[in-house]
């Protein structure tokens, strides 16, 4: 089973402040396969980055998502009050299965 | 708009069988892959598992004992059956829909939570 850690648990920024989070696979993940979600509270998560850096529909530019192999970034370039939430990635491998990482609350300074 | 609504009940007794259904409207079952997830109160997601259109699953190893995903075409519904629940089972399950291309995860149920309790 590959899993997967997020860093760090917690951000604390300032809006307009830039932010960077980090997904570190135990084993090579499939680029196609690496998604990130963010999520708010009582909501279900919202896709936000699939296939490590491609948007969804109607994801900000702002979100951007790269990496390769065991590192993924997901970084946010300019914090709007509606970005602070708890993001998560997931990854899909070749067993078949799905897992996700503990994920990281970004929340406001 | 693809939409997608978890059912079943609230409250489920330790030992017994917990039971959801997903109902999607908006479009097809076909051509996709229909998973649970849940998220323990205060917690991660858990993937639970998923069905294909043709019937085909895949289950987390964690679960897989206990675990039966099946899918219902023509009420356009697939269904969740988790045995022998204890109190750790209690939580927020969600339905959400992937892709067989990108398989991740576009389309997701609001959530319904499940507690386990005497």
């Amino acid at each position: 089973e590959i899993v997967l850690t997020q860093s760090p648990g917690t951000l604390s920024l300032s809006p307009g402040e830039g932010a960077t989070l980090s997904c570190r696979a135990s084993q090579s993940v499939s680029s196609s396969y690496l998604t990130w979600y963010q999520q708010k509270p009582g909501q279900a998560p919202r896709l936000l980055i699939y296939g490590a850096s491609s948007r969804a529909t109607g994801i900000p530019d702002r979100f951007s998502g790269s990496g390769s192999g065991t590192d993924f970034t997901l970084t946010i370039s300019r914090l709007e009050p509606e970005d602070f939430a708890v993001y998560y990635c997931q990854q899909f491998g070749s067993s078949l299965q799905y897992t996700f990482g503990q994920g990281t609350k970004l929340e406001i300074k | 708009q693809v939409q997608l609504q978890e059912s079943g009940p609230g409250l489920v007794k330790p030992s017994e069988t917990l039971s959801l259904t997903c109902t999607v409207s908006g479009g097809s079952i076909s051509s996709y892959y229909w998973s649970w997830i849940r998220q323990p109160p205060g917690k991660g997601l858990e993937w639970i598992g998923y069905i294909s259109y043709i019937g085909s699953t895949s289950y987390n190893p964690s679960l897989k004992s206990r675990v039966t995903i099946s899918l219902d075409t023509s009420r356009n519904q697939f269904s969740l059956k988790l045995s022998s629940v204890t109190a750790a089972d209690t939580a927020v399950y969600y339905c959400a829909r992937a892709i067989g291309s990108s398989w991740h995860f576009g389309f997701w149920g609001r959530g319904t939570l499940v507690t386990v309790s005497s």
